[in-house]
């Protein structure tokens, strides 16, 4: 079965700093792998989704970025936070097309980032 | 106008209620509807998951799709205090990389 890891699970940052989240997914193949982020009480915000190795889209240019090293991995990323990157960040991941249309997202537990 | 909308509530039943949670969209290419349940400092888990128009039963949960109205449903039987969470419904065009999410309804079961 399909299994997706996602930490830190809490973080705490300063204004400034930077930030890495690591998710990989394991038993399945070339997955579309997203990057959601979800405000306290609001909605799901898409921030990257990646179709494969090196393939990164963006949905929010900020200063934040994204990148694919690997076909399972998939990386967060800024050089420095500012209070407004506050939030739950989300991996999720989706079957290819060719693995069925409209293939439903699994999301990973979420990283809790607090920027002080 | 949003693509999806969905009352973010709070919705608050007793234990044992039939909940009705509702989202209603814009775009009439979508085909592949979701449900997800989020609870409280954890991911989205999926719950449901239909294609175009009709019912899917699993358990305590239906779902309806009425493609007409652009209207989708989740119903649960027999509501527990476990099934307080946020529910977020979802959906997506054929061959469409991304899902469309509703702000999501934020449910409580009063035993």
């Amino acid at each position: 079965s399909q299994t997706i890891h996602q930490w830190p699970a809490t973080l705490v940052q300063p204004v400034g700093s930077p930030l890495s989240l690591e998710c990989t997914v394991e038993g399945t193949s070339n997955p579309n792998l997203y990057w959601y982020r979800q405000a306290a009480g609001r909605g799901l915000q898409l921030l990257f989704y990646s179709v494969g190795i090196g393939q990164i889209s963006s949905e929010v240019p900020q200063n934040l970025s994204a990148s694919r090293p690997q076909d399972r991995q998939f990386i967060l990323s800024s050089k420095k936070l500012l209070l407004s990157d506050s939030g739950f960040y989300l991996c999720a991941w989706s079957g290819t097309l060719r693995q069925g249309l409209g293939s439903p997202l699994h999301f990973g537990n979420g990283t809790r980032l607090t920027v002080t | 106008q949003k693509e999806v909308e969905q009352d973010p509530g709070p919705l608050s039943v007793p234990e044992g209620a039939i909940v009705s949670l509702n989202c209603t969209y814009s775009n009439s290419a979508f085909q592949y509807f979701m449900w997800y349940r989020q609870y409280s400092r954890k991911g989205p888990e999926l719950l449901m998951y239909t294609y175009s128009s009709g019912n899917k039963e699993d358990g305590r949960f239906t779902a309806q799709v009425d493609k007409s109205s652009k209207y989708i449903s989740l119903f649960i039987r027999d509501s527990q205090p476990s099934d307080s969470a946020t529910y977020l419904c979802a959906m997506s065009a054929t061959g469409a990389q991304k899902l469309v999410f509703g702000q999501g309804t934020r449910l409580t079961i009063n035993p």
